[in-house]
C-alpha cells in the first residue's frame, strides 16, 4: 500500500531552525515534494527532490534519501508567518504522475 | 509562474443541490487536471484524475457518479457535486501540472468551501 508519515504537530521558536521528517513506502516513486498550507488556503510549492541529496531555497532546504524512503524539509531563521501545515507529498511513477499526500505537520511558531 | 483559477471560492446550499466547481489554468496549457478533498485539520485526499478528452480516472471509494468530472479543453475542467448532502461538505481544491516537463510541481487552485445545510 501506500504510506506517508509525518509528525502530526511541531513548535519552535522564532529564529531557531526545525527540521520536518518524512518517510514514505509507495510502490512507485517519481519525486518528493514539499508544499506549504496556511489554514483555509490553498497549498504552495515550496520543493522538490527526484535524486539523493539536498535541495536549498533561502531559508528552506530539502534532502531525499531514496534508499532510507526518507526526506526532511528544513526551515531556518522561523518567522512567525511560517506558521502553517507542511505537506510531503510522493509522485508515483505511473502514467498519471498523480501526488499521494502525507498526513501534514502543523508547525507553530511562537516568539 | 503559473497559476490556477477556482471558482467558486465558497457554496453554501440546500441539502439536495447539485455543485458545480470550475478550474482553469489561466497562462499554460494541462493535460491533466487533480481534484481534491480536504476536511478539517486533515491532508488533501485525491478523489480523481482529470485528463483531457477522456473520462476520469477516480480514486477508490470514491463516487464517481456523485461526483462528475469534465474535462473538456487543455484549460478547464469542472467538477460536480450531484445532489449534495451535509456530509458532501468539505474544502475540493483542484491541481494541474505544466505538460512535458518534469519536475514540474502541481499548481494548486484557491479552493473551495462547500458547505451542505
Amino acid at each position: 500500500g501506500q504510506n506517508i508519515d509525518q509528525p502530526t504537530e511541531m513548535t519552535a521558536t522564532e529564529g531557531a531552525i526545525v527540521q520536518i521528517n518524512c518517510t514514505y513506502q509507495t510502490s512507485g516513486f517519481n519525486g518528493l515534494f514539499w508544499y506549504q498550507q496556511h489554514a483555509g488556503e490553498a497549498p504552495t510549492f515550496l520543493s522538490y527532490n527526484v535524486l539523493d541529496g539536498l535541495e536549498e531555497k533561502g531559508r528552506f532546504s530539502s534532502f531525499l534519501s531514496r534508499s532510507k524512503g526518507y526526506s526532511y524539509l528544513l526551515l531556518k531563521e522561523l518567522q512567525m508567518k511560517d506558521s502553517a501545515s507542511y505537506l510531503c507529498a510522493v509522485r508515483d511513477g505511473g502514467a498519471t504522475n498523480k501526488l499521494i499526500f502525507g498526513t501534514g505537520t502543523l508547525l507553530a511558531v511562537q516568539p | 509562474g503559473a497559476v490556477v483559477s477556482q471558482h467558486p471560492s465558497r457554496v453554501i446550499c440546500k441539502s439536495g443541490t447539485s455543485v458545480k466547481i470550475e478550474c482553469r489554468s489561466l497562462d499554460f496549457q494541462a493535460t491533466t487536471m487533480f481534484w481534491y478533498r480536504q476536511f478539517p485539520k486533515q491532508s488533501l485526499m485525491l478523489m480523481a484524475t482529470s485528463n483531457e478528452g477522456s473520462k476520469a480516472t477516480y480514486e477508490q471509494g470514491v463516487e464517481k457518479d456523485k461526483f462528475l468530472i469534465n474535462h473538456a479543453s487543455l484549460t478547464l475542467s469542472t467538477l460536480t457535486v450531484t445532489s449534495a448532502h451535509p456530509e458532501d461538505s468539505s474544502f475540493y481544491i483542484c491541481s494541474a501540472t505544466l505538460i512535458d516537463r518534469a519536475g514540474q510541481p502541481q499548481h494548486f487552485g484557491d479552493g473551495t468551501r462547500l458547505s451542505i445545510l
